[in-house]
């Protein structure tokens, strides 16, 4: 079985500042890694993901994460944070059939002006 | 784009109701799935479905049901609403050997 750990329920960032959200998976088989974005009362958005190849991904919105399967770690970064950022960010893993995604607790990212 | 669609934004229901929650989607996905969404606890999973009238149990299925009679409708079903059930419920689909999954905007039910 799959899991992840988000860690931090909240990270606060200035604008224009490095954005890093941290994930680590735990799976007993090679994982699909993604994450997602939640604006408010909105679903879930896919924002980048990891299958196999290159293990530096990048997604929408100039996000980008890698994944470092010695560390079995998954996490985002942005270089420069907008405030049109702010959001919840879940980090998920997933076997090779796909159909059993398992999502973090979630990362609330605020960008102060 | 793929649009899934949930028939419902808000919710409320009394405690002993059935309670149905409706989703559909228009590209011709094989899988869909149904999750519950908590603060602290982020997205579990209830049910999915790989084809028509096809089914499988998620993390925590105990008090719901789920139905699947057409390829683009599936439909999550609470027996009888409790309050623990008061959530946000998102539904999800993803073709065949696609990656990402695709979701609704959610029901937020409140159970009085």
């Amino acid at each position: 079985a799959q899991s992840v750990t988000q860690l931090g329920s909240h990270v606060s960032v200035s604008e224009g500042a490095l954005v890093l959200l941290r994930c680590n998976y735990s799976s007993s088989v090679p994982p699909y890694l993604f994450w997602y974005v939640q604006y408010p009362n909105q679903g879930l958005q896919l924002l980048l993901k990891y299958t196999t190849g290159a293990t530096l991904v990048k997604g929408i919105n100039g996000f980008e994460a890698e994944f470092k399967k010695s560390e079995t770690s998954f996490h985002l970064t942005k270089p420069s944070a907008h405030m049109s950022d702010a959001a919840e960010y879940f980090c998920a893993v997933s076997g090779r059939n796909n159909n059993d995604m398992r999502f973090g607790a979630g990362t609330r990212l605020t960008v102060k002006p | 784009d793929v649009k899934v669609t949930q028939s419902s934004r808000y919710l409320v229901k009394r405690t002993g109701e059935k309670v149905f929650l409706e989703c559909v989607q228009d590209m011709d996905h094989e899988n869909m799935f149904w999750y519950r969404q908590d603060p602290g606890l982020g997205l579990r999973l209830i049910y999915f479905s790989y084809d028509v009238k096809m089914k499988e149990k998620g993390d925590i299925p105990e008090g719901y049901s789920v139905s699947r009679e057409k390829k683009e409708r599936f439909s999550l079903i609470l027996e009888s609403a409790s309050t623990n059930q008061t959530s946000m419920y998102l539904c999800a689909s993803r073709t065949q050997g696609g990656y990402g999954y695709t979701f609704g905007s959610g029901t937020r039910l409140t159970v009085v």
